[in-house]
């Protein structure tokens, strides 16, 4: 059973324009969320987190929405840039010395 | 210094051999991981050592073997892998646990024959 869903596989914006990577959970007891970033051949490198006492983080560019009732949180980048292109991970915790849960990641393309 | 360095790059090995994957941290953080991705699929929890204590095995098979010599290494040792086995082998580390953020190396591809 999938606790971390992305469904979908892959996404094409626009350069310039708003990236929205979206990620369901299915588990209310997840307390921290993480998104991470994965070019080919490269390990996953974290982009931004949010904790659940909180709906919204920004950082640059990025920013990190959870609705909590909808168990839905959500990945904004703007503007979109090339190299943004790569496959953006959702992942979920449930608390200090739990594991991390990964989604299945969306590719995202950057079109010029 | 923010880099999870793995070694080696690429590893071919043959299903009756013995190798292993190492990774160096130099950031003082107490928490190392190491991670399985198979292509197109996310990584998934192999190994959680806190404070060079294994804390969480996930019900990895004993032909992989975990090792954290201190607190800055890391290492994976293989024996008697089958073809399945080939991956990208992912190491992480984080400050204390696994709600921190985790910072991952570049990986060592593993391809067994």
């Amino acid at each position: 059973d999938q606790q971390v869903k992305q469904n979908s596989p892959s996404l094409s914006v626009q350069e310039g324009r708003i990236s929205i990577l979206n990620c369901d959970y299915t588990n209310s007891m997840f307390d921290y969320f993480l998104w991470y970033k994965k070019y080919p051949a490269e390990g996953p490198t974290f982009l931004i987190s949010i904790s659940s006492i909180k709906d919204k983080n920004e950082d640059g560019r990025f920013t990190v929405f959870l609705n909590k009732s909808a168990k839905h949180l959500s990945l904004h980048i703007v503007p979109s840039q090339p190299g943004d292109s790569a496959v953006y991970f959702c992942a979920a915790s449930l608390g200090r010395d739990d594991k991390i849960i990964f989604g299945k990641g969306t590719r995202l393309h950057i079109l010029p | 210094d923010t880099e999870v360095t793995q070694t080696p790059k690429h590893l071919v090995m043959g299903m009756t051999n013995k190798k292993s994957l190492k990774c160096e941290q130099h950031m003082g953080h107490r928490a190392m991981y190491w991670y399985k991705q198979k292509a197109k699929k996310p990584p998934e929890l192999m190994f959680v050592y806190s404070y060079e204590k294994l804390s969480i095995n996930e019900s990895v098979p004993s032909r992989f073997s975990p090792e954290c010599p201190n607190s800055s290494l890391l290492n994976l040792h293989l024996h008697a892998l089958q073809p399945e086995d080939s991956a990208l082998y992912l190491c992480a580390s984080s400050q204390v646990g696994l709600l921190d953020t985790q910072y991952f190396g570049p990986g060592t591809r593993l391809t067994v024959l």
